[in-house]
């Protein structure tokens, strides 16, 4: 099955930094990866996502890149704010026709005023 | 996106004991999922809800230990049978409006077992 790995497990930046989290995949049939954000106390809720016909993705201040050759993402956090700080998690979709997501080990992420 | 309600929120419960939790959407739903989420870890989907049918299960969970109900496109429960300390996780449901859609979570249920 699919294997998900995300690194750091843990980033500590300064307010207005950039944040870059990475994950790599092991299926290639994989075509769908979303990005989510777990605040403390609740559920991941999905921030970006990118399919695989499409090599980035960018909304505000947050961006996907999808390498398909080297099936590896990444997220990608500009101008970085203390309201950032959360757990992020990236996951992958074996099939895009049944949406069972493989979730790698998620990143700690600190953003410091 | 569709808002998700799970309840309740959290309990503690007594080892041996069950508890069901509930997963209601404010719309018609595809698909829902159950998933857990271990102290500091990420999430491993328990089973997918399927309506009408019987829950299709991942390798390491069975349906005797976390029956699973799915009676129309909106609503589901899950319940964590015979309960012991290692049950205590957070259980989040989450739903797709289909096969090819994001899937959303709920803010989920915190479990603890005594």
């Amino acid at each position: 099955g699919e294997n998900v790995e995300q690194h750091p497990s843990t980033l500590s930046v300064q307010e207005g930094d950039s944040a870059v989290i990475k994950c790599t995949y092991s299926d290639s049939a994989s075509n769908y990866f979303p990005w989510y954000k777990q605040e403390l106390g609740k559920g991941p809720q999905l921030i970006i996502d990118i399919r695989s016909n499409v090599g980035e993705k960018k909304d505000q201040r947050i961006a996907v890149t999808l390498n398909k050759t080297a099936k590896h993402f990444s997220l990608h956090i500009t101008e970085t704010q203390p309201e950032d700080s959360a757990v992020y998690f990236c996951a992958a979709i074996l099939n895009s026709g049944y949406s069972t997501l493989t979730f790698g080990k998620g990143t700690m992420l600190l953003v410091s005023p | 996106s569709a808002v998700i309600s799970q309840k309740p929120s959290r309990d503690i419960c007594q080892r041996g004991t069950s508890l069901t939790i509930q997963c209601q959407v404010d719309s018609q739903v595809t698909m829902m999922f159950w998933y857990r989420q271990q102290p500091g870890q990420s999430l491993t989907l328990i089973a997918t809800a399927n309506q009408g049918s019987e829950a299709t299960y991942e390798s390491g969970f069975v349906i005797d230990k976390f029956p699973i109900s799915r009676p129309n496109l909106t609503f589901s429960t899950l319940t964590v049978s015979n309960m012991s300390p290692e049950d205590s996780s957070i259980y989040l449901c989450s739903v797709a409006g289909s096969g090819d859609q994001p899937q959303h979570f709920g803010d989920g249920t915190r479990l603890s077992i005594l």
